[in-house]
């Protein structure tokens, strides 16, 4: 099984709409979670990080987590067509490698 | 300016051969990794090196063997090349710490005919 997943797969939101995307751990030892943006034919691309219970906002992105469940969550308010891309989610260990485990991602797609 | 080079963008190479990624970092990042990811599969750990050490190998096989000549370098040679090894190859870098962020160059596509 594996220790990232995402959901949904895939999603549709109208321009101006707004997008959220989840993530959960299935793994104890996760501590630290990221979201990466993947444009097409493109490299990831950090968006947010967030390390504590909460909440984290920069410009229309929000991140939750909550470390007791190992759920993190992405909400992009007034979403665009250039927000179209493979949305990923990954995650560290305690005492890793420093090795990031990433999910399937959710294919985000903006409609104008 | 691109601070992770990759080289080549695009590479095809013909079934049992040898191929060596290059990867060059100008981050001033301690911490160096390579990452594969395919249509079938998410973005999936490969190596991570420290200081050029090797920290982790998740890779199973053997014919991927990573080569670290300097610190800001850490190139990725496969031998005996398999149509399944075809996929994105990406190199990355951070600072130390299960905290750091990750950066990761463009990518190289490796088609194996």
């Amino acid at each position: 099984q594996q220790k990232v997943q995402q959901s949904p797969e895939s999603l549709i939101v109208p321009e101006g709409g707004m997008a959220s995307l989840n993530c959960t751990s299935s793994d104890r030892n996760v501590d630290y979670f990221w979201w990466y943006r993947q444009h097409s034919g493109k490299s990831p691309k950090m968006l947010m990080s967030i390390f504590s219970n909460g909440e984290k906002e920069e410009g229309r992105f929000t991140v939750h987590l909550n470390k007791a469940s190992l759920h993190t969550s992405l909400h992009i308010r007034d979403s665009q067509p250039s927000d179209s891309a493979l949305y990923l989610c990954a995650a560290s260990m305690i005492s890793g490698s420093w090795q990031l485990i990433f999910g399937s991602g959710t294919q985000l797609t903006v409609m104008p | 300016d691109p601070k992770i080079i990759q080289k080549p963008k695009y590479l095809v190479a013909v079934t049992g051969s040898e191929k060596i990624l290059i990867c060059e970092q100008y981050l001033g990042h301690n911490a160096m990794y390579w990452y594969r990811q395919s249509a079938k599969k998410p973005l999936e750990f490969m190596f991570s090196y420290s200081y050029q050490k090797l920290m982790d190998n998740q890779t199973a096989s053997s014919r991927f063997q990573p080569q670290s000549s300097k610190k800001n370098h850490l190139d990725l040679q496969i031998t005996a090349l398999k149509p399944d090894d075809s996929a994105t190859y990406f190199c990355a870098s951070s600072q130390e710490g299960e905290d750091s962020d990750y950066t990761f160059g463009s990518g190289t596509r490796l088609l194996v005919i």
